[in-house]
């Protein structure tokens, strides 16, 4: 079974500062795709960002970029300018290649806070 | 707002009680995961269906059932309720194809048990 560990269950920022979020995993799975979602107060699950494990190159999206490392089973969030909006809980997802039943698996998550 | 709707938004219920949750998923998706987040918790994944089968199980009670009907909306059952089932119930879908972008959560059933 896949596990997704993230190890910083809170984090601190200052606005618009820099800060990486740490997410391992374990797999057998050789084709994946790993996601990163973030859950504001409002407690909505929103999608922050995908990576597809057979590219090579790390994705991005804004002010928000990935650090793949498949060898070291790795996947952290940078997030890039950090604004008030940016505090949430943010969590790391694993899902394997689809074969009809595959859950997207969480780690706990880590809680961001932004600070003025 | 995502498209998936969840109903009700929160519950309050004594132990021993049953209650039901409701989900309509985003229109055309096919599949609707339930996921249980419990305080300070990741999501645990529940229990996957796809155009009315199950799909795939994961820890999900005995005293949890859940369906899908014909017009896709699905309804999580959770009696003979214990202090710990209160948390965070979402309800998320994906479409027909490989959900190899993610799924799209509903805002979520915030149950307590009192």
């Amino acid at each position: 079974a896949q596990t997704v560990t993230q190890s910083q269950p809170e984090m601190s920022v200052q606005e618009a500062e820099t800060v990486t979020l740490s997410c391992t995993y374990d797999t057998s799975e050789n084709n994946y795709y790993l996601f990163w979602y973030k859950q504001p107060p409002s407690r909505q699950m929103i999608l922050v960002i995908r990576q597809e494990a057979y590219k090579q190159q790390n994705a991005t999206e804004n002010r928000f970029s990935v650090n793949f490392q498949k060898a070291a089973k790795s996947f952290s969030l940078k997030i890039s300018d950090s604004q008030l909006g940016d505090t949430a809980m943010y969590f790391c997802a694993f899902m394997k290649q689809y074969s009809g039943n595959t859950p997207l698996v969480f780690g706990k998550g880590t809680r961001l806070s932004v600070i003025a | 707002d995502s498209g998936v709707t969840q109903t009700p938004k929160h519950l309050i219920t004594a132990t021993g009680q049953r209650v039901t949750l409701r989900c309509s998923p985003r229109s055309g998706d096919l599949s609707v995961y339930w996921y249980q987040q419990s305080l300070d918790q990741g999501l645990q994944f529940l229990i996957q269906y796809y155009n009315g089968e199950e799909r795939a199980k994961g820890n999900i009670l005995e005293r949890f059932s859940a369906q899908q009907f014909p017009d896709l909306h699905s309804e999580l059952n959770l009696s003979s309720l214990e202090l710990g089932d209160s948390a965070l119930y979402f309800c998320a879908s994906s479409g027909q194809g490989a959900p190899t972008f993610g799924y799209t959560f509903g805002s979520g059933t915030r149950l307590t048990v009192v």
